[in-house]
């Protein structure tokens, strides 16, 4: 079984500013993807950024980057130069190699101020 | 068309009544997904077809929860005797195949609001 967990209900961030989501997450499988999505009002999930777990190093997506750090199994978003079109509610989801269904953490809702 | 696409967007139902919930996946995909999403919550597994074969029908919250994908295509969830619990966005994503390396594509969900 998975779990993910995200503390951080709402967050708030200037426009240009820069912001950083959290994420924790448990399983037991050896290999494993990360993903984060990002879910706007119009309510069409899209995907941000994935990480596999047996890559060391953290990937990045134009402003999305994550900071993965496998032995405390956090899997954080951080978002550069926010815009007002981040605005949107952000969910971190695993999807273990043994499985298919993507476990989500509870999300966090993102404003952006300008 | 381009992506995964689900009708109704909104569907209001007298309890008690069943509801039927279209999924066009993408072309080609040969793996679908339910997920619902309860209010202020993140989506929850329901169901998940390999082409017409539904493989893992373990996140169905009851036997009232009904998924079909008769032709390998087009998916249909219908919820018979709709319960004031059922109430919810559900989600449809398809992916090229069921690996876990391949990215779901969601559509735009269907919002049901049961009275």
């Amino acid at each position: 079984a998975q779990t993910v967990t995200q503390s951080q209900p709402e967050m708030s961030v200037q426009e240009a500013e820069t912001v950083t989501l959290s994420c924790t997450y448990d399983t037991s499988e050896s290999d494993y993807y990360l993903f984060w999505y990002k879910q706007p009002p119009s309510r069409q999930m899209i995907l941000v950024i994935r990480q596999e777990a047996y890559k060391q190093q953290n990937a990045t997506e134009n402003r999305f980057s994550v900071n993965f750090q496998k032995a405390a199994k956090s899997f954080s978003l951080k978002i550069s130069d926010s815009q007002l079109g981040d605005a949107a509610m952000y969910f971190c989801a695993c999807l273990s190699n043994s499985g298919y269904a993507l476990n989500f953490g509870k999300g966090t809702s993102l404003l952006v101020t300008p | 068309g381009a992506g995964v696409s689900q009708s109704p967007r909104y569907k209001v139902a007298k309890r008690g009544q069943d509801v039927a919930l279209r999924c066009d996946p993408i072309s080609g995909h040969v793996s679908l997904f339910w997920y619902q999403q309860a209010l202020g919550q993140g989506p929850e597994f329901l169901t998940y077809f390999q082409n017409e074969a539904q493989l893992d029908k373990s996140g169905l919250p009851s036997d009232r929860f009904f998924a079909e994908r008769p032709e390998g295509s087009v998916s249909t969830l219908k919820i018979q005797r709709t319960q004031q619990e059922d109430s919810a966005v559900y989600l449809c994503a398809s992916s090229l195949d069921g690996s876990f390396y391949n990215e779901q594509f969601f559509g735009p969900g269907t919002r049901l609001t049961v009275l």
